[in-house]
């Protein structure tokens, strides 16, 4: 089993339309739950940054960390073309500087 | 602020051939990281360097990869000789350092090698 799995999609959306991204985690220890960006050829950036369980919410993007079910999610408000890429999920324990990424899901936003 | 910097962007050779990467990560970032991304994969580790120092090998496949950060700045990952299965992206990221409350990885764009 990985340590974090993800939907890889790929997931095509309209316009507007509300995005819901979402991971599952294995290793309780995971403390520091990461979204990363990654546009085609080009490296990940960071989107959202959340430590241990609860919301968190930056403009349109809102993660969700629910550490009693290993389970993190990410919404997208208002999708725009522009959000078109690939999200991954990314994880570490409170002791180390370890990231564990998801598989990364493709999202298309259909003008 | 320059970024993560990583050349050459794209890399073709034959199988058997050496090859390697180059990263400049961004200053004064302690912490460099060499990941290896397959198609439709996440980021993989291979090694983490804390200034100079290699703390996390255990993934880096070391019958035929090397790497090296001599002066703690800048890093080269070298794959000697190189295989089919090598074909991959390779990145590159930096971050402050362990300690540090927010240890933010930035990236670099990636080495594209196609080994034929």
């Amino acid at each position: 089993q990985k340590e974090v799995e993800q939907d890889p999609g790929p997931l095509s959306v309209p316009e507007g339309a509300i995005v819901s991204l979402n991971c599952t985690y294995s290793n309780s220890a995971f403390q520091y739950f990461m979204w990363y960006r990654q546009y085609s050829r080009k490296g990940p950036e960071l989107l959202m940054y959340t430590y241990s369980s609860g919301n968190k919410e930056d403009g349109r993007f809102t993660a969700q960390v629910d550490k009693s079910s290993k389970y993190i999610s990410l919404f997208i408000r208002d999708s725009q073309p522009s959000d078109s890429a690939t999200y991954l999920c990314a994880m570490s324990s409170n002791t180390g500087n370890q990231f564990y990424f998801g598989t990364g899901t493709s999202l298309t936003v259909i003008p | 602020e320059a970024g993560v910097v990583q050349s050459p962007r794209y890399k073709i050779i034959e199988k058997k051939q050496p090859v390697a990467f180059w990263c400049n990560p961004i200053s004064g970032h302690n912490t460099l990281y060499w990941y290896l991304q397959n198609l439709g994969q996440g980021p993989e580790l291979l090694i983490r360097y804390e200034n100079e120092e290699a703390v996390d090998d255990s993934q880096l496949p070391k019958d035929r990869f090397s790497a090296e950060r001599l002066k703690g700045v800048d890093s080269t990952l070298k794959i000697q000789p190189a295989e089919l299965g090598d074909s991959a992206v390779y990145l590159c990221a930096s971050s402050l350092g362990a300690g540090h409350a927010n240890n933010e990885q930035f990236f670099g764009p990636g080495t594209r090698l196609t080994v034929l």
